[in-house]
């Protein structure tokens, strides 16, 4: 069985600080991890992905996320938050060793707030 | 090109009613995928569809269903309506049903029971 944990339902940085969105996941074989965000009212919007490789990704909107297979996590990162990044994040894993392997599983969110 | 697109955006049903929410994905995918996604939640996985036949489902019961057309342009039923099955329903689509191709999501249907 595969799941994704978001432990802070909320993340409060003020614009032009570092910010970080933190997920852990749980998988039985190799993951494929995803970052998606969602304003409101609107639906998910890809950012990056995690398969293989090297273990920095980068993605949309200088957005990058860091893949710790140790500590089963792949937090978000943005080095210099902007107030139009407040939005609701969404952490997503694949298990690529189960079979089948398309089911997309979803942590339950948080909320950044980028204040000004 | 055009992303992801569902039609209703939104719609108010009563309970025992049926409801058929509609997506066209990105031109070129063949995968179709949708999720519900209740308020305050992640979304969750009830169907794939790839080359026109269900990969899977997700645990919802018998009264949701799907179909992906030739166009792949894909529907999902709902009969028998509850209250609890209010909710934004998530279409997204990819370019194969699995492998690491990424799903892209449309903006959805807002789904109320009343």
């Amino acid at each position: 069985a595969q799941s994704v944990a978001q432990p802070e339902d909320q993340v409060n940085v003020a614009e032009g600080n570092p910010l970080t969105v933190k997920c852990t996941y749980s998988v039985s074989g190799n993951p494929y991890l995803f970052w998606y965000v969602q304003y409101p009212n609107r639906g998910l919007q890809f950012l990056l992905k995690y398969i293989t490789g090297d273990n920095l990704v980068k993605g949309s909107y200088g957005f990058e996320a860091e893949f710790n297979k140790s500590q089963t996590s792949f937090h978000l990162k943005k080095p210099s938050a902007l107030v139009s990044d407040s939005a609701l994040y969404f952490c997503a894993v694949r298990d690529i060793s189960e079979r089948p392997d398309y089911k997309l599983s979803f942590g339950a969110g948080t909320t950044v707030t980028v204040r000004a | 090109d055009a992303g992801v697109t569902q039609s209703p955006t939104h719609l108010i049903k009563t309970r025992g009613q049926q409801v058929t929410l509609r997506c066209s994905p990105i031109s070129g995918h063949k995968s179709v995928s949708w999720y519900q996604q209740v308020l305050g939640q992640g979304p969750q996985f009830i169907f794939q569809y790839y080359e026109k036949e269900e990969r899977g489902r997700g645990n919802f019961p018998d009264r949701f269903s799907a179909r992906q057309f030739p166009n792949y342009s894909s529907e999902l039923n709902v009969n028998a309506l509850l209250l609890g099955d209010s909710a934004l329903y998530l279409c997204a689509s990819s370019f194969s049903g699995g492998g690491y191709y990424e799903q892209y999501f449309g903006p959805g249907t807002r789904l109320t029971v009343t």
